[in-house]
């Protein structure tokens, strides 16, 4: 079946830092990779997405390449920000065969905190 | 416009009791489904409609679980003889059946279920 594996957090950075949280996956098929993030209090929102091998997904300074070869989409961002303080959670989306479902899987989350 | 809203934002219930729980999906949303966020087990899948029918209920973790949907629009999960265990912030989303990019849901903001 699917899986998502992100790193365990808590993460936590000063001010300007660089960011990598990193993801892998198992699926079968071809899945659609994202991230999603959850701000204190908030609902999940995505932040990013990339459907084939090699797409850059990139929003709000964040980036993630969708590397086949290595089953991976990292998460990064070259200054981050206070506000970015949040739980980011990695996900793909394949085609359930036969349902027409694209259920999302999802990693564990990793919740990341950006100090002044 | 409008995102997907939740019904309540909080419940908290006696063990053995019967609950339900309430989504709006986006207007014009045909695909939707119930996700369920809790500390052991992070977030999981429960159950897809397509319209108003479920293709995919592989997620739902017991019988005591079921879900509907009306109109092609508002969704009602219940929980039926109440444990513990379901303890959870229940998450619903919607996407476009023909997105073009499979896979993107919309959030609602959760139902936190507390089982005394």
């Amino acid at each position: 079946g699917n899986s998502v594996t992100q790193m365990e957090g808590p993460v936590t950075l000063s001010e300007e830092a660089f960011l990598t949280i990193n993801c892998t996956y198992t699926a079968t098929g071809y899945p659609s990779l994202f991230w999603y993030v959850q701000y204190p209090g908030e609902g999940l929102q995505l932040l990013l997405k990339a459907t084939k091998a090699d797409d850059k997904g990139s929003n709000k300074g964040f980036e993630a390449t969708y590397r086949k070869e290595t089953t991976s989409f990292h998460l990064e961002k070259g200054s981050v920000q206070v506000s970015d303080s949040a739980v980011y959670f990695c996900a793909l989306s394949s085609l359930y065969s036969g349902a027409g479902s694209y259920q999302l899987t999802f990693g564990k989350g990793t919740k990341l905190s950006v100090i002044p | 416009g409008a995102g997907v809203s939740q019904s309540p934002s909080n419940k908290v219930t006696e063990k053995g009791k019967d609950v339900e729980l309430r989504c709006d999906p986006i207007s014009g949303h045909t695909a939707l489904y119930w996700y369920r966020q809790s500390l052991g087990q992070g977030l999981e899948f429960l159950i897809y409609f397509q319209g108003n029918s479920a293709p995919d209920k592989s997620g739902l973790p017991s019988d005591r679980f079921s879900a509907e949907r009306t109109g092609g629009s508002v969704s009602t999960l219940t929980i039926q003889r109440t444990q513990q265990e379901d303890s959870a912030v229940y998450l619903c989303a919607s996407s476009l059946a023909l997105s073009r990019f499979p896979g993107e849901q919309f959030f609602g903001p959760g139902t936190r279920l507390t089982v005394l």
